[in-house]
């Protein structure tokens, strides 16, 4: 059974500061990666997905992928009170449509 | 685009009694998933969905659960002889057949099990 492990458990930043999210899978299999962001209250939503190694950037956040080590993370920049929320990490093994979620990085950003 | 839709947004059981969970996908998502949520488990998968057929169900508990997608436009999970650990947020999500295979989640049924 594959496992994502994400760290921290919880992160504070000060707002306007860089939140730096991390996630490893267990499974060697592993071919594609998601970040969703869940408000408290909230349902998750997609932040962004990625397959390829090396970085893929949408506006202030950037999301870095080592298929070697099967670690991705999640960079979040001049971080607002709006950002905080849980970050869950998914991960799906090639072939499989079922995507595995990590138990998530709680974040808050204080003014 | 209502986006997935599921009812009831809460319902209280006591224990023993069935629950029974509706989901509305996205019109034209070919899959749909169901998990649960809770503080200390995190997102927990329990079955999906493609094309209406059972797929994987590898997260249900076999004795007491059960899911079901009758057509295109529902899916039911099931929970016969609730227990207060059952209590949990579930989670029905659909995804389309393009793109980055992002999953849409629905707003959840809180299930609390007294």
């Amino acid at each position: 059974q594959q496992k994502v492990q994400q760290s921290p458990e919880s992160l504070i930043v000060p707002e306007g500061g860089m939140a730096s999210l991390n996630c490893t899978s267990s499974d060697r299999n592993v071919d594609y990666f998601w970040w969703y962001r869940q408000h408290s209250g909230k349902s998750p939503k997609m932040l962004m997905s990625i397959f390829s190694n090396g970085e893929k950037e949408e506006g202030r956040f950037t999301v870095h992928l080592n298929k070697a080590s099967l670690h991705t993370s999640l960079h979040i920049r001049d971080s607002q009170p709006s950002d905080s929320a849980l970050y869950l990490c998914a991960a799906r093994r090639g072939g499989n449509y079922k995507p595995t979620f990590g138990k998530g990085t709680s974040l808050v950003v204080h003014p | 685009n209502a986006g997935v839709i599921q009812t009831p947004r809460h319902k209280v059981t006591g224990k023993g009694q069935e629950a029974t969970l509706w989901c509305e996908p996205i019109s034209g998502h070919s899959a749909v998933f169901w998990y649960r949520q809770t503080i200390v488990q995190g997102l927990e998968f329990l079955t999906y969905f493609r094309n209406q057929a059972p797929i994987d169900d590898s997260g249900m508990p076999k004795e007491r659960f059960s899911a079901q997608m009758p057509n295109q436009s529902h899916s039911t999970l099931k929970i016969q002889s609730t227990q207060p650990q059952d209590s949990a947020v579930y989670l029905c999500a659909s995804r389309g057949t393009g793109g980055s295979y992002e999953q849409y989640f629905g707003p959840g049924t809180r299930l609390t099990v007294l």
